[in-house]
């Protein structure tokens, strides 16, 4: 079972095109993170929230911008984007923004292709 | 920032063998270490995890040992099965909400 949910599982998008990215959690976590990733390679940190607020921003392109309006939901608001960021999207939750020792969890990603 | 270096890239072993994947961390204050198993196409799954005050953890076939004088990790796979194939990450967090990943292990088992 998910318990990180994020919807669309895909979308295709053309450049000028607005759209945004849902990720869901109902356990409680405190931690939200987007991450952005290409085949086969790890993971890449986009942004973190904690309690709420923005915490991390990996110097991503402001084409991508976050919000996170309450505590079991996060959105990725893409707008503008190129082709090089098709990619999979992936949203993660942790219990404990503090805590240096717990998982994190994923969703199963939103599958992007930018035409 | 942390460094994670993982190794080998690729790994193919036959059915039934066993699988070391090995990781190396730089920064002494990482306190977690996270293994996770992408299969294609899908999320990210936590395999097992161990913390910097346990040398080692065992869930079935699947076992970590840590290291923290050498800062190295590894996760072994006993009696492998096709099922395992998949990319493999390892990960290190020394806050709450910063993990650093892997470069991942591409894992086939040869029936």
């Amino acid at each position: 079972d998910t318990e990180v949910t994020q919807t669309p599982k895909h979308l295709v998008m053309g450049m000028t095109n607005k759209k945004s990215l849902k990720c869901e959690q109902h356990m409680g976590h405190r931690a939200m993170y987007w991450y952005k990733q290409k085949a086969k390679k790890p993971p890449e940190l986009m942004f973190v929230y904690s309690y709420e607020k923005l915490s991390i921003n990996e110097s991503v392109p402001s084409r991508f911008s976050p919000e996170c309006p309450n505590s079991s939901l996060l959105n990725l608001h893409l707008h503008a984007l190129q082709p090089e960021d098709s990619a999979l999207y992936l949203c993660a939750s942790s219990q404990d923004p503090v805590a240096g020792d717990q998982p994190q969890h994923f969703g199963d990603g939103t599958r992007l292709s930018i035409l | 920032g942390e460094n994670v270096e993982q190794h080998p890239s690729t790994l193919s072993v036959q059915e039934g063998d066993s699988a070391v994947i090995k990781c190396t961390y730089s920064d002494s204050a990482s306190n977690y270490f996270p293994w996770y198993k992408q299969e294609l196409g899908k999320r990210p799954q936590l395999i097992i995890d161990i913390r910097s005050n346990v040398g080692e953890k065992k869930d079935q076939r699947i076992a970590v040992t840590l290291n923290k004088t050498a800062k190295h990790f590894s996760l072994h796979i006993t009696e492998t099965q096709p099922e395992d194939s998949a990319v493999y990450f390892c990960a290190a967090s020394i806050t709450g909400n910063q993990f650093y990943f892997g470069t991942g292990t591409s894992l086939t088992v040869i029936p």
